[in-house]
C-alpha cells in the first residue's frame, strides 16, 4: 500500500475563489470519507463515500461543497465561493469494509488559506 | 447528536511520568477509536475497542472501555519524547465523531 494521497497539500485563495482538491485512497479501500480539521479541534466528519455512492453528508457541509468520486477510486472536494471560515485542514481517509473492523487511514491532508 | 469529550486539553509531564486521557460520552458507545495525530501529521489509527469492560496493551499503551460503554481511557506508562502529539478518541461506523483532543508534551 503507498497510502492515501492528496493533493495539493497547501492551497492559499482568495475569498470568494472556487477551489478543488483531489484525494487519492489506498488501492482496493471502497470506503472514502472527508474530514475537516481546524486548529486544536479533532477531524470533523463531512462526507462519506462507499464505492461511487455518497452515502452520508453531514449538515456542516453547505451547499458551496460538493464532493464527487466518479468511478469508485479518487475522491475530488469542491469549495464554491470560499470564505474565510473555511480555512482548515481538510483530510480524507480510506477503508475497506470487512477488513480489520473498517479501520480509517488518513491522508496528509489539504490545508486551505481562505484570505 | 452523539458527542464524545475528552480530558485534559493538555498535559505536560516529565520524560518517564505516566500520563493518562480520559474520553466520556453522555450516550452509549458502539465502539471506541483512538488515534495519535503527530504534530504537523495526520491521525494515525491506533486501536479499536467494542466490548463493555474491554482492556488492551499496546506495549507501553494501556487503552480501556467502561463497563458501561459510556467512557474510556488511555493510559501511557514511563513517557518517552516520542509519545508528543495530540491523543483523539473517536466513535462511530462510517460517520465517526473524534473529541478534541489531548495534546501531550514530554520535557525530556
Amino acid at each position: 500500500d503507498t497510502g492515501v494521497s492528496q493533493d495539493p497539500r497547501h492551497k492559499i485563495t482568495k475569498r470568494g475563489q472556487n477551489v478543488t482538491f483531489r484525494c487519492d485512497p489506498i488501492s482496493e479501500h471502497n470506503r472514502l470519507y472527508w474530514y475537516r480539521q481546524t486548529l486544536g479541534q479533532g477531524p470533523e466528519f463531512l462526507t462519506y463515500f462507499q464505492n461511487e455512492a455518497q452515502l452520508e453528508k453531514s449538515r456542516l457541509l453547505s451547499d458551496r461543497f460538493s464532493a464527487e468520486r466518479p468511478k469508485g477510486s479518487f475522491s475530488t472536494l469542491e469549495i464554491q465561493r470560499t470564505e474565510q471560515g473555511d480555512s482548515a485542514m481538510y483530510l480524507c481517509a480510506s477503508s475497506h469494509s470487512g477488513r480489520a473492523r473498517d479501520t480509517q487511514y488518513f491522508g496528509p491532508g489539504t490545508r486551505l488559506t481562505v484570505l | 447528536g452523539q458527542q464524545v469529550m475528552q480530558i485534559p486539553q493538555y498535559q505536560h509531564v516529565q520524560e518517564g511520568e505516566d500520563f493518562t486521557t480520559y474520553c466520556n460520552s453522555s450516550t452509549t458507545l458502539s465502539n471506541i477509536q483512538w488515534y495519535k495525530q503527530r504534530p504537523g501529521g495526520h491521525p494515525v489509527f491506533l486501536i479499536q475497542l467494542v466490548k463493555s469492560g474491554e482492556v488492551k496493551k499496546q506495549k507501553r499503551l494501556t487503552f480501556q472501555f467502561g463497563e458501561a460503554k459510556k467512557n474510556s481511557s488511555l493510559h501511557i506508562t514511563a513517557t518517552q519524547t516520542t509519545d508528543v502529539g495530540t491523543y483523539f478518541c473517536a466513535s462511530g461506523g462510517f460517520k465517526t465523531i473524534f473529541g478534541a483532543g489531548t495534546r501531550l508534551f514530554v520535557k525530556a
